[in-house]
């Protein structure tokens, strides 16, 4: 069955760097491109960015530019997204999820547990 | 970017009852739309996508219609466990956004 496993909650302070894994499994990992999508407490769901695992090719939201990379690993299944200079307000519940069809990213089907990353000031 | 506005912001109904949320884009989308419910603590759940096409699984009084700017998510007939939080979520062009989401709550 596909899975999406992510690494465990952080707590980072103001200004460091943050990094956080999803391990895909039960599907072919290069098929299928995934996104990056937070929760802030009590808010909303925010797209971040999107990748493609088969080339690496990455679409990032532009309020998130130059502080956000997807990178992923085709020899362990696996997608990180980093995201650098940390604020209070990255405060959030960061979700890995899959594009719903083989090459097809649009909405997304198959969610990670979501991993809380805690900036503290 | 395309701003996604929902409504309501919050709704109270009953068990059995016909529940109706929309969702408004602020530019055309033809149907790249989708619907998602999240309960408390828990990962969101796709619903519906292509604006009106259920996902495997979802049951069968969940429906969605629209197209271009205007759409709706549908509960024909609530049960308990339909009580959550709906997000509308727009895939026309990058950035994809969500709506700010409606807390559908027990009367």
């Amino acid at each position: 069955q596909v899975q999406l496993v992510q690494s465990g909650a952080e707590v980072k302070n103001s200004g460091a760097s943050m990094r956080v894994s999803c391990k895909a499994s039960g599907y072919i990992f290069t098929s299928y491109y995934l996104h990056w999508v937070r929760q802030a407490p009590g808010q909303g769901l925010e797209w971040m960015g999107i990748i493609n695992p088969s080339g690496g090719s990455t679409s990032y939201e532009q309020k998130f530019q130059g502080r956000l990379t997807m990178t992923r690993d085709t020899s362990t299944s696996t997608v990180y997204m980093e995201l650098s200079s940390l604020r209070s307000e990255d405060t959030a519940v960061y979700y890995c999820a899959r594009g719903w069809r083989s090459s097809s990213p649009e909405y997304f089907d198959y969610w990670g547990q979501g991993t809380l990353v805690t900036i503290s000031s | 970017d395309i701003q996604l506005t929902q409504s309501p912001f919050s709704v109270s109904a009953s068990v059995g009852d016909r529940v109706t949320i929309t969702c408004r884009a602020s530019q055309r989308i033809d149907s790249y739309l989708a619907w998602y419910q999240q309960k408390p603590g828990k990962v969101p759940k796709l619903l519906i996508y292509a604006a009106s096409s259920l996902q495997s699984g979802v049951p069968s009084r969940f429906s969605g219609s629209g197209s271009g700017t205007d759409f709706t998510l549908t509960i024909s007939s609530l049960q308990p466990e339909d009580f959550a939080t709906y997000y509308c979520q727009q895939a026309n062009s990058f950035p994809y956004t969500f709506g700010q989401g409606t807390k559908l709550e027990i009367k």
